[in-house]
C-alpha cells in the first residue's frame, strides 16, 4: 500500500460548482499537511498547509484533515476557469515529505 | 522578491553530454531539493541538502550530481550516464528538515529534453 494515495483524475466540473479533492493516507506519523497548485509546465505553489484535525479556510479554499481516518481535502467553493489546474497533496513525518502524484481538475466555463 | 529561480526554462541535451540545472533561492531557507516529474510519476525526489557542503541521495539519484557550495545555491547536474534525462526538474527549498519546517516552496522548473 503506498503512503499516500490521490485519484490522478481528470475532473471535469462546471464553472460555479463546489470541487471536493481527497488523499488518502497509511502512516499514522504524517503531522503537516499541505496543498499545493501546479499550472501547465509550471512549478508548484503552495496553497495551504494545515497541523491538525479540523478545517482551515482561506478565501474560496477549506483544507481539512480527518487524522481518524487518515483522510485529507480540498475544496474549492465558486470554481473558476482559472482553477484549472493539478492539485497535488503533501504531508511530512519524521524528516520527510511525501507528496500524491496528483489530481487534474478541469474547470468548464 | 523572495523565491526560488531555476534556469534555464528549457535545456537540450546532446548525446554525451553533461548539463547543468541551476537554482538559486533567496529565501535564507537551509534545505534545498531537487525532483524529477515525469506525466503519471508524480515527483521523485533526486538530491536534498540540509546545509552547506552537505548532501544526500534521494530516490532516484543514479546519472545525477549536485554540490552545495553557498546556501542560496544548489545546481543539479544530469550526467551522460542518465540515460532517460527527458523531464521536468523542479527545485525546492524549505526552512529546515524538522516537522513544522520542513514546508517546501518550489521553483517554476526547468524542462529537459533530448536531442
Amino acid at each position: 500500500q503506498k503512503e499516500v494515495e490521490q485519484d490522478p483524475g481528470p475532473l471535469s466540473v462546471p464553472e460555479g460548482a463546489i470541487v471536493s479533492l481527497n488523499c488518502t493516507y497509511s502512516n499514522s506519523a504524517f503531522q503537516y499537511f499541505m496543498w499545493y497548485r501546479q499550472y501547465s509546465r509550471k512549478g508548484p505553489e503552495l496553497l495551504m498547509y494545515t497541523y491538525s484535525s479540523g478545517n482551515k479556510e482561506d478565501g474560496r479554499f477549506t483544507a481539512q484533515v480527518d487524522k481518524s481516518s487518515k483522510y485529507i481535502s480540498l475544496f474549492i467553493r465558486d470554481s473558476q476557469p482559472s482553477d484549472s489546474a493539478t492539485y497535488l497533496c503533501a504531508m511530512t513525518r519524521d524528516d520527510k515529505i511525501i507528496f500524491g502524484k496528483g489530481t487534474r481538475l478541469h474547470i468548464l466555463p | 522578491d523572495g523565491g526560488i529561480t531555476q534556469s534555464p526554462k528549457y535545456l537540450f541535451r546532446k548525446e554525451g553530454q553533461n548539463v547543468t540545472l541551476s537554482c538559486e533561492q533567496n529565501l535564507n531557507h537551509d534545505a534545498m531539493y531537487w525532483y524529477r516529474q515525469d506525466p503519471g510519476q508524480g515527483l521523485r525526489l533526486i538530491y536534498y541538502s540540509q546545509i552547506v557542503n552537505d548532501f544526500q541521495k534521494g530516490d532516484i539519484a543514479e546519472g545525477y550530481s549536485v554540490s552545495r557550495e553557498k546556501k542560496e545555491s544548489f545546481p543539479l547536474t544530469v550526467t551522460s550516464a542518465q540515460k532517460n534525462p527527458t523531464a521536468f526538474y523542479l527545485c525546492a527549498s524549505s526552512i529546515g528538515l524538522n516537522l513544522g519546517s520542513s514546508i517546501q516552496y518550489f521553483g517554476a522548473g526547468t524542462r529537459l529534453s533530448v536531442l
